[in-house]
């Protein structure tokens, strides 16, 4: 099993939708997940980060972390055209004794939002 | 606020011709530096991994090799580039202190080996 793992998409959906990604998780060591965005032939770009259970919103995305399926959300809403772009989770490597600098990533899902 | 730069951004290299990718941070002391290889469709491998100049930490056996001469500049090389090595080339930085997880990515480097 993979620690990381996220349905690659694509996913399509029209201008304005609630758009929901997902990952899950296996290593409940580090309770502590990133979703980055990444636009065709880009660098990744961090959008949040969030270390805790229940919802972090930020503008128009929210993160939510449920410990207890070991499943992370990124919501999006009122989506754009210019949303459309590969997000990528990712959660430090590590274990109980200490997390390491080295992050593990999903493989991405890649959305497009239809004007 | 910190930057990271790459270059170069497209690289059209023979096989067996060396390689030479490089990366720099500005605006930050001391970051940890990555390099990552995105294949098509696939995930960010881990390629080697830096907490200082002159320390890199390789993840997987490969054809290549890193070095930081200095403490925001990280090189990628290569003696001879195969086929393989196509790829898009990543470079990240991180705080050092372990308080915060978060890696920033550079603009990436497009590498076809043909």
């Amino acid at each position: 099993q993979k620690e990381v793992e996220q349905d690659p998409g694509p996913l399509s959906v029209p201008e304005g939708a609630i758009v929901s990604l997902n990952c899950t998780y296996s290593n409940s060591a580090f309770q502590y997940f990133m979703w980055y965005r990444q636009y065709s032939r880009k660098g990744p770009e961090l959008l949040m980060y969030t270390y805790s259970s229940g919802n972090k919103e930020d503008g128009r995305f929210t993160a939510q972390v449920d410990k207890s399926s070991k499943y992370i959300s990124l919501f999006i809403r009122d989506s754009q055209p210019s949303d459309s772009a590969t997000y990528l989770c990712a959660q430090p490597r590590g274990n109980y004794g200490g997390a390491t600098n080295k992050l593990i990533f999903g493989t991405g899902t890649l959305l497009a939002v239809q004007p | 606020s910190q930057t990271i730069h790459q270059w170069p951004a497209t690289l059209v290299q023979p096989v067996g011709s060396p390689l030479s990718l490089e990366c720099t941070v500005e605006g930050t002391s001391n970051p940890n530096l990555y390099w990552y290889r995105q294949a098509a469709g696939r995930g960010l491998q881990l390629l080697f991994y830096s907490v200082g100049i002159g320390q890199i930490s390789s993840e997987v056996p490969q054809n290549l090799s890193a070095s930081r001469p200095q403490d925001r500049q990280f090189i990628l090389s290569s003696k001879k580039l195969l086929l393989s090595d196509s790829g898009f080339y990543l470079c990240a930085w991180s705080v050092s202190l372990g308080i915060s997880y978060e890696q920033y990515f550079g603009p990436g480097t497009r590498l076809t080996v043909t």
